[in-house]
Parts: structure tokens; C-alpha cells; sequence
């Protein structure tokens, strides 16, 4: 159980393209999804909570109009790089959580390499 | 963010030995979870530990929720080749809430 699927997971794209990373949570409902982004041989910076129904919380230092979040149900939530370039390439991870109650570990998806040329 | 402090960042061990690693924070949490990550893949859940003092097994896999509440430990018994990832620590405030991470330990086993 607790399974999340993410796709696509591996993007290249020219600069100034908008992609779009979806996440899923298949076996459970996700009230709350993380947005988290990765760079080589570093641990996990925390982007965004999303929650369900409600605007997303950015962590400070990410602009919310570059990565846009949207969390329209319970078992979805996407992230899109808006109008991408080079220093966006990087390593994005979500987990979901399905926070109705206390000891609900997030789980984690299997990662998008976005490699912007 | 935030980090915790874990360590050691690396460790190079022979199959069959024993690996410990550990995570610290100047401030509580209410749960400590351990995670695997291997190249290009998403952490996997190993253990979470809900309450301070818990120790909790999950195969060759022992952690323990430290009573100050501001550390825990993971221990690996009698590595294998398929130990070898990056093992990262992650506490939280509340059940539902952000994770903190460590920096990450990377294992590597050699036969």
C-alpha cells in the first residue's frame, strides 16, 4: 500500500518551455502533497505543500509563479515549471501524505529528471 | 531549509559488517523517519518511529527515537551488496506536516 507514481520521469526540453510533472497517489486519498527538488549528491529542499482544494504553501525563496501548483483532488497533484531555462534542471520529487491523522509517513514518488537545453 | 545534522556523510564497509549512523537537532520532533535512496529513484520509507525511546526493527534494519527527542539512529546488521544508497533522516513536527532532512549518509558495500 501507500503507493505514489510519478511521470513523467525523465523530461528534456528546449529553454523556455513549460512543463508539467504529475503525481498520484494510487491506493490512497493525499489530503497534503510535497513538492521537493534534489540537486546531485544533496538532500531533498522542500518546494511547496499542497493541499487539497487550497492554494499551495511555497517555501521561502521559490517563486510561486515559476512553479505552479495545483491540487484539485485527492489523488492528484501536479507541478509545472513555467517557461523553464537551464538552471531549473534538476531532480523533482513528490510525496503525499494522507494527513487524517497522526502517523501518516509521506511517501515518496520515483522522482522527474528535468534537463532543460 | 533546515537541516539536521547526520552523520557520518559516508561510509565504505565489507559485506557482513555492521553500519550505524545517526541524526541530531537542536530542536524536537514528534517523528523520526529513516529513508533509502538509490540513484534516480524516490526515497523508500524504512522505519518511522512515532514515540521518544521507541526502538523499532524492520528486518537487518534498527532505529531508535531518542527520549530527548532531538535524535535518532538507524542500524544496519550484516550488510549486503543491496544496502548500498543513500540513507537520509527526516524529522517531523506533526503527523501530517513538512519533513526536515539530513544531508544523507551514502553506504557502500564491497564484497
Amino acid at each position: 500500500g501507500a503507493v505514489v507514481s510519478q511521470h513523467p520521469s525523465r523530461v528534456i526540453c528546449k529553454s523556455g518551455t513549460s512543463v508539467k510533472i504529475e503525481c498520484r497517489s494510487l491506493d490512497f486519498q493525499a489530503t497534503t502533497m510535497f513538492w521537493y527538488r534534489q540537486f546531485p549528491k544533496q538532500s531533498l529542499m522542500l518546494m511547496a505543500t499542497s493541499n487539497e482544494g487550497s492554494k499551495a504553501t511555497y517555501e521561502q525563496g521559490v517563486e510561486k509563479d515559476k512553479f505552479l501548483i495545483n491540487h484539485a483532488s485527492l489523488t492528484l497533484s501536479t507541478l509545472t515549471v513555467t517557461s523553464a531555462h537551464p538552471e531549473d534542471s534538476s531532480f523533482y520529487i513528490c510525496s503525499a501524505s494522507s494527513g487524517t491523522g497522526s502517523n501518516q509517513p509521506q511517501h515518496f514518488g520515483d522522482g522527474t529528471r528535468l534537463s532543460i537545453l | 531549509g533546515q537541516q539536521l545534522n547526520q552523520s557520518p556523510q559516508s561510509m565504505f564497509i565489507q559485506e557482513g559488517e555492521d553500519v550505524s549512523m545517526n541524526c541530531t537537532s537542536s530542536s524536537i520532533f514528534n517523528t523520526w523517519l529513516w529513508y533509502k535512496q538509490e540513484p534516480g529513484e524516490g526515497p523508500v520509507l524504512l522505519i518511522a518511529l512515532y514515540k521518544a525511546g521507541e526502538l523499532t526493527s524492520n528486518g537487518r534494519l534498527t532505529a531508535q527515537f531518542g527520549i530527548t527527542r532531538k535524535d535518532s539512529f538507524l542500524n544496519i546488521s550484516a550488510s549486503i551488496p543491496s544496502d548500498v544508497g543513500i540513507y537520509f533522516c527526516a524529522g517531523q513536527l506533526s503527523g501530517w506536516g513538512k519533513l526536515q532532512f539530513g544531508a544523507g549518509t551514502q553506504v557502500v558495500v564491497t564484497p
